[in-house]
């Protein structure tokens, strides 16, 4: 069945350094892919998304790109800050099903 | 717009009791509704989703059920709470093509 593979966490990063978290997915069709993040006590908000191979979806300095060849959505920043502190979950939608990595915890420093 | 109401935010229960959470859209007709739960440092897991009024599918075996008496309004619940229900507890719907949005959560300790 479909699923998702994400990076296990934590992560501690200094702040300004580069950020990348890995995220692979198993399908039978064309799924949609999406990051989500959730900051601490809160819900889950949208990050970015991408719904066809080699999209890039961007937001707040994040981006990742849906690659069809390695099944990947790997999420990257170039230089992270302290309120990026949260947990991030990649996710894939197929049909109205969604399927969710179980969330890398990210922690920058200053 | 659409937005998504979820409540309380943050509840303690004794174990036995019954639990209520009640998630509302607006601005928004016969949306796909969904409850998650996130149990402690560990990933989402789908409870139950629901496509219209009083039609519930149901993902895993548990203590808890749901309802959805109106076109806008999904209910979970449980007659008696376990330990092992303790958990962040997230609604969720679906709009077109986009991803989810998710409800702010209710924080759920049982003690």
């Amino acid at each position: 069945g479909d699923s998702v593979t994400q990076m296990e966490g934590p992560v501690t990063l200094s702040e300004e350094a580069f950020l990348t978290i890995n995220c692979t997915y198993t399908a039978t069709g064309y799924p949609s892919l999406f990051w989500y993040v959730q900051y601490p006590g809160e819900g889950l908000q949208l990050l970015l998304k991408a719904t066809k191979a080699d999209d890039k979806g961007s937001n707040k300095g994040f981006e990742a790109t849906y690659r069809k060849e390695t099944t990947s959505f790997h999420l990257e920043k170039g230089s992270v800050q302290v309120s990026d502190s949260a947990v991030y979950f990649c996710a894939l939608r197929s049909g109205n099903q969604f399927y969710f990595g179980t969330g890398t915890s990210l922690t920058v420093i200053p | 717009s659409q937005t998504i109401h979820q409540w309380p935010a943050t509840l303690v229960q004794p174990v036995g009791s019954p639990l209520s959470l009640e998630c509302t859209v607006e601005g928004t007709s016969n949306p796909n509704l969904y409850w998650y739960r996130q149990a402690a440092g560990r990933g989402l897991q789908l409870l139950f989703y629901s496509v219209g009024i009083g039609q519930i599918s149901s993902e895993v075996p548990q203590n808890l059920s749901a309802s959805r008496p109106q076109d806008r309004q999904f209910i979970l619940s449980s007659k008696k709470l376990l330990l092992s229900d303790s958990g962040f507890y997230l609604c969720a719907w679906i709009e077109g093509n986009y991803g989810y949005t998710f409800g702010s959560g209710t924080r759920l300790t049982v003690v």
